[in-house]
């Protein structure tokens, strides 16, 4: 019944590699999101993404990039692995238009940390 | 820059209590609001959305919202242990595609 898969729970890189997150989902949803989420600062946006090939940033874009080659499909690229990116990080999708955008079905989370 | 705020908590309840949690939101324009909980180490999922002013009741949760004092809320009626985890408050930023949260308020309820 898994809807939104992440590929990796746990991940350890060392600074400056360059990291993949991999989400997928198989709800047919247009939008997909990637979050992270770290104490007392709560979920913020990092990018998002409403159809094949298009992306939008978030409110924290440095230093990520992402790629939406397929529908179900949402990368979240780390060019150059940095410490205070280690986090948890979490994909989430949901469907176009109308109040029904705005819920949003998680992935389990892929904490990272970056030696 | 919009702004969703809640207290951290931990907010402390007996069982069979009733909790409440706060929300405030910095954009008049705001129309709907979510609630989303999130036990420890999972991830969140909505329990709550609420569109207009006014209350919203599901079961033993009601969600209340105040345009005016740009307020939101969530009470938890007969509060049970299973309830215990953060309850995340969303509102919409920037169009509806993207949502604002809260940074959480970690409910625990005590037998």
């Amino acid at each position: 019944d898994v809807k939104v898969t992440q590929s990796s729970r746990y991940l350890v890189k060392r600074t400056g590699e360059k990291v993949f997150l991999e989400c997928v989902q198989d709800m047919d949803h247009e939008n997909m999101f990637w979050y992270r989420q770290d104490p007392g600062l709560g979920l913020r946006l990092i990018y998002f993404s409403y159809d094949v090939k298009m992306k939008e940033k978030g409110d924290i874009p440095e230093g990520y990039s992402v790629s939406r080659e397929k529908k179900e499909r949402f990368s979240l690229i780390l060019e150059s692995a940095s410490t205070n990116q280690t986090s948890m990080y979490l994909c989430a999708s949901s469907p176009p238009g109308g109040s029904g955008a705005n819920v949003l079905t998680f992935g389990a989370g892929s904490r990272l940390t970056v030696l | 820059q919009k702004e969703v705020e809640q207290n951290s908590g931990p907010l402390s309840v007996p069982e069979g209590a009733i909790a409440s949690l706060n929300c405030t939101y910095s954009d008049r324009g705001s129309q709907s609001f979510f609630w989303y909980r999130q036990y420890s180490g999972k991830s969140p999922e909505l329990i709550m959305s609420i569109y207009s002013n006014g209350d919203k009741e599901d079961g033993r949760f009601t969600a209340q919202l105040n345009k005016a004092s740009q307020y939101v809320s969530l009470l938890i009626r007969d509060s049970q242990p299973s309830d215990s985890a953060t309850y995340l408050c969303a509102g919409p930023s920037g169009g509806y595609n993207k949502l604002i949260f809260g940074a959480g308020t970690r409910l625990a309820v005590h037998p």
